[in-house]
């Protein structure tokens, strides 16, 4: 069965510092990937995603995302935060095909301290 | 353009009471979804449809959990009767692609 695991469930920064968020699926066929942000009290927006082409895709607010296949990773990074990056992070995957359903992680938090 | 409309945003009720939670996917989108988010769960998908079909309803927690999407514009999820662990933030979202959209929610309380 198709899993996306995301290893850091809580992650504590400060302003300027970099950020690298994990995400790993377990799925053998062509899959698309996603990350998606979610801010306190709001809800989920798409941060980046990645169908095919280039594995180094640039998202929004200055974040990017490098697809390696070999270790079936997604993950997330942004050189340096701001405290406004302070929000929830999903990493989701879904197959290539006509389903749509997406196979979520279990998010991870960021707190970005002034 | 507008974007995926939910209502209500907010919902207290009691225990046994019938709640229904209401969608207005995005224009032109073909897929809607409906999702469940907890603290102790997280996000979690309810059920979604395609073209107004019911594709997979294999998250619907139990009997008690209804979803109907009368038309391309519109859909319902049904709670009946309601119990304090229904609880949560209920999202729709809709896609036309591979990408969703997600609308604010429904922050559902049961007491």
């Amino acid at each position: 069965a198709q899993s996306v695991s995301q290893h850091n469930h809580h992650v504590i920064l400060s302003e300027a510092a970099s950020l690298e968020l994990g995400c790993n699926y377990s799925y053998g066929g062509t899959v698309n990937l996603f990350w998606y942000v979610q801010y306190p009290g709001q809800h989920l927006q798409l941060l980046l995603k990645y169908f095919s082409g280039d594995p180094l895709v640039k998202g929004i607010k200055g974040f990017e995302a490098e697809f390696i296949k070999s270790k079936f990773s997604f993950n997330l990074r942004k050189p340096s935060v701001q405290w406004s990056d302070t929000a929830e992070y999903f990493c989701a995957v879904s197959n290539a095909g006509n389903n749509r359903k997406l196979i979520w992680g279990l998010g991870t938090s960021l707190a970005v301290n002034p | 353009d507008a974007g995926v409309i939910q209502s209500p945003r907010h919902e207290v009720t009691e225990m046994g009471q019938e709640v229904t939670l209401r969608c207005k996917p995005i224009s032109g989108h073909d897929y809607l979804f409906w999702y469940r988010q907890t603290m102790m769960r997280g996000l979690e998908l309810l059920i979604y449809f395609n073209n107004n079909v019911p594709i997979d309803d294999s998250g619907m927690p139990e009997d008690r959990f209804s979803a109907k999407m009368p038309n391309a514009s519109f859909s319902t999820l049904k709670i009946q009767p309601s119990e304090p662990r229904d609880s949560a933030v209920y999202f729709c979202a809709s896609a036309r692609q591979e990408t969703q959209y997600f609308g604010p929610g429904t922050r559902l309380l049961v007491l």
